[in-house]
């Protein structure tokens, strides 16, 4: 399979608690991306981590990459109940294509 | 707002019948864009890549007459799912491209074949 793995497959925390989830891929990558997708509606891209850097933040989010072994992780922190959503990762593999992983399912509880 | 724009949202059909999806670029160009499938709780599966003015490009497995995609114009691409059958009821999502911009993505089809 061409997909990552992600973990955990489900997530179920209180409001106000931070939440990390993680991913790992196989292939070499020029960036990854992380998107939110609520449900039954599309993807919302979330950010982009280039292959070059080590860790980024926007707003709430934090995104570490560490390419020697090829994971990496999001983090959400004060999260509140509208964060509720699965959140995938997704490496981009030649030609613009995205490969997503299994994306986890994060659950905020009020 | 949405910059690309997916229809219809959901659809219902009898099985043997076709089903044509749209995806439109609403304010920029989009020369390839990008068809997904996602069934319930699982990852989106890259079916074909939409290339305006050529054939589209399909992933390994995906069946080339029975998504037939159409990319006539370059803000608009079409899934047609032919001769659908209740294993092809799943969730459609397309996706494009905005110059040095992140994947835009349709807000999904909701196909459910009966």
């Amino acid at each position: 399979s061409q997909q990552g793995e992600e973990d955990p497959q489900a997530l179920s925390i209180q409001e106000g608690e931070n939440a990390t989830m993680n991913c790992s891929y196989k292939t070499s990558i020029n960036n990854l991306q992380w998107y939110r997708q609520n449900s039954g509606r599309g993807l919302v891209h979330l950010i982009l981590i280039r292959s070059n850097e080590r860790e980024k933040h926007s707003g709430r989010l934090r995104v570490t990459l560490d390419t020697s072994k090829k994971s990496s992780s999001l983090l959400i922190t004060a999260s509140r109940a509208a964060d509720t959503a699965s959140y995938f990762c997704a490496t981009e593999q030649g030609a613009q294509k995205l490969v997503f992983g299994q994306g986890t399912r994060l659950t905020i509880n009020p | 707002g949405a910059v690309v724009s997916q229809h219809p949202s959901w659809v219902i059909c009898k099985s043997g019948t076709s089903v044509k999806i749209e995806c439109r670029s609403l304010d920029f160009q989009a020369t390839t864009m990008f068809w997904y499938r996602q069934f319930p709780k699982q990852s989106l599966m890259l079916m074909a890549t939409s290339n305006e003015g050529s054939k589209a490009t399909y992933e390994q497995g995906v069946e080339k007459d029975k998504f037939l995609i159409n990319h006539a114009s370059l803000t608009l691409s079409t899934l047609t799912v032919t001769s659908a059958h209740p294993e092809d009821s799943s969730f459609y999502i397309c996706s494009a491209r905005r110059a040095l911009m992140p994947l835009h993505f349709g807000n999904g089809t909701r196909l459910t074949v009966t």
